[in-house]
């Protein structure tokens, strides 16, 4: 099956500075999504981005399908912002996703005030 | 996500026990998942379903089973809990083919 790897496992952060995280496949998505869960385990969708970018606030996502990676940009980082951030992505070949996402280790992002 | 409602919240079990987790949804999406969350380790899919005449296992379905009583409504069993079940378990939905998912506030369960 695909294999997904996020980069950097961990990061520390002051409150107020950026981030970039990165998500790496090993084969071709048509549905790619970033999540948040936050220090309670709850899980937010941030981003649904097979390709393109989006932006949401302070939050973007980039996601290069020909280069088989995507990126999460955190500006202007606060400690809310702290918790895991999950890559998913379902790498169905018909071009049809069916919502079985495989997902990434997470990067642990700490900030700190 | 208030939309996708789990319960219970939490629970303690003991081996050999069967246990139910419920999840019920009001946004009327067609599509439900069952995923386990292991500490420190992403999600992995466990059951899913299109409507509910339609059931299919995940990676990770020995073990458990599951039931689709109603488009809103996907259960998640485990016939006789043993430890290595001790995890975080979501419930998901999604509408379209290509359409972002959305959880439920998970259910943490220990077997003991």
């Amino acid at each position: 099956g695909i294999q997904v790897e996020q980069s950097p496992p961990d990061l520390i952060l002051q409150e107020g500075a950026n981030s970039t995280l990165r998500c790496n496949f090993s084969d071709s998505v048509n549905n790619l999504q970033w999540f948040h869960q936050n220090p309670w385990g709850q899980l937010i969708n941030l981003f649904y981005i097979p390709s393109g970018t989006k932006q949401n606030g302070r939050l973007s996502a980039t996601t290069v399908a020909t280069e088989r990676y995507s990126l999460l940009y955190i500006s202007s980082s606060q400690t809310t912002d702290s918790g895991v951030y999950f890559c998913a992505v379902d790498s169905n070949a018909g071009g049809t996703s069916y919502g079985k996402l495989t997902f990434g280790q997470g990067t642990i992002l700490t900030v700190h005030p | 996500d208030a939309d996708v409602t789990q319960t219970p919240r939490n629970r303690i079990t003991k081996t050999g026990k069967r246990i139910m987790l419920e999840c019920s949804q009001t946004k009327g999406h067609d599509r439900m998942y069952w995923y386990r969350q292991d500490p420190g380790l992403g999600l992995q899919l466990i059951y899913y379903s299109f409507d509910v005449k339609d059931i299919n296992k995940g990676e990770i379905s020995d073990g458990y089973s599951v039931s689709r009583q109603a488009q809103a409504k996907f259960s998640l069993s485990l016939e006789s809990a043993i430890p290595n079940q001790t995890a975080l378990y979501f419930c998901a939905t999604s509408d379209l083919t290509n359409s972002p998912l959305h959880f439920g506030n998970g259910t943490r369960l220990t077997v003991t």
